[in-house]
């Protein structure tokens, strides 16, 4: 167990609408990054939120966006979704020592 | 082009026998090699991770190791198991953290 949790496991949507994944990490963990993993593909870094601040970000549009609350837990919007928004994300804790949850996948109609 | 290049992009093996994956990075300047172990649709798990002064770390009949000067390391599975059939990812930390596509390896009975 990683100690990293993430909601919904499953998630089905339609292009053009806007969903919201929530991840949960060990307290005292204070930074948190989303990654978007196609198919047979390696993670692809989002962003990156320490401390309730954006402090990194990859090659994603501003549709992408993020919060990360006092309590640790953290939320990856998007909006405006494209079918090749289908992927699984995952969130990751800490940096030194990266603890992954286990992701949500998104499939994009 | 991505930093981290990996091979072979996917491998069958019988069960009990060796195996060896490869990594191969550009990053620069470099910080930390990382191997996570990634099941289907599951989030990654660190099997090893190594710093530029060690050139090999083990985790059980996982045996990962590092060429700094020559940007390769390789993962050694040793008594491959059924369960051993998963994702392997090799993630290297420098300006920040890039991430290889992945050897799926394949154990068969």
């Amino acid at each position: 167990e990683t100690g990293v949790t993430q909601s919904p496991t499953h998630l089905i949507k339609t292009r053009g609408q806007q969903v919201t994944l929530r991840c949960s990490s060990q307290s005292g963990h204070n930074t948190v990054s989303w990654y978007q993993q196609a198919l047979g593909q390696g993670p692809q870094f989002i962003f990156q939120y320490y401390r309730e601040e954006e402090n990194g970000r990859g090659n994603f549009p501003p549709r992408f966006s993020g919060l990360q609350f006092p309590n640790y837990s953290s939320e990856l919007n998007v909006n405006a979704l494209e079918l090749d928004d289908s992927a699984l994300y995952l969130c990751a804790s800490s940096w030194t020592k990266q603890f992954f949850g286990p992701g949500t996948r998104l499939t994009v109609l | 082009k991505n930093q981290v290049e990996q091979s072979p992009q996917s491998l069958i093996i019988l069960e009990g026998k060796n195996c060896t994956l490869q990594c191969n990075y550009t990053v620069s300047p470099f910080s930390n090699l990382r191997w996570y172990k990634q099941d289907t649709g599951r989030g990654p798990v660190s099997l090893t991770i190594m710093t530029f002064s060690e050139n090999t770390k083990s985790n059980g009949r996982y045996t990962a190791t590092l060429d700094a000067d020559t940007k390769q390391s390789s993962l050694h599975i040793t008594a491959s198991q059924l369960s051993d059939s998963a994702s392997y990812i090799c993630v290297v930390s420098g300006p920040d953290m890039r991430f290889g596509a992945g050897t799926r390896l394949t154990v068969k009975p």
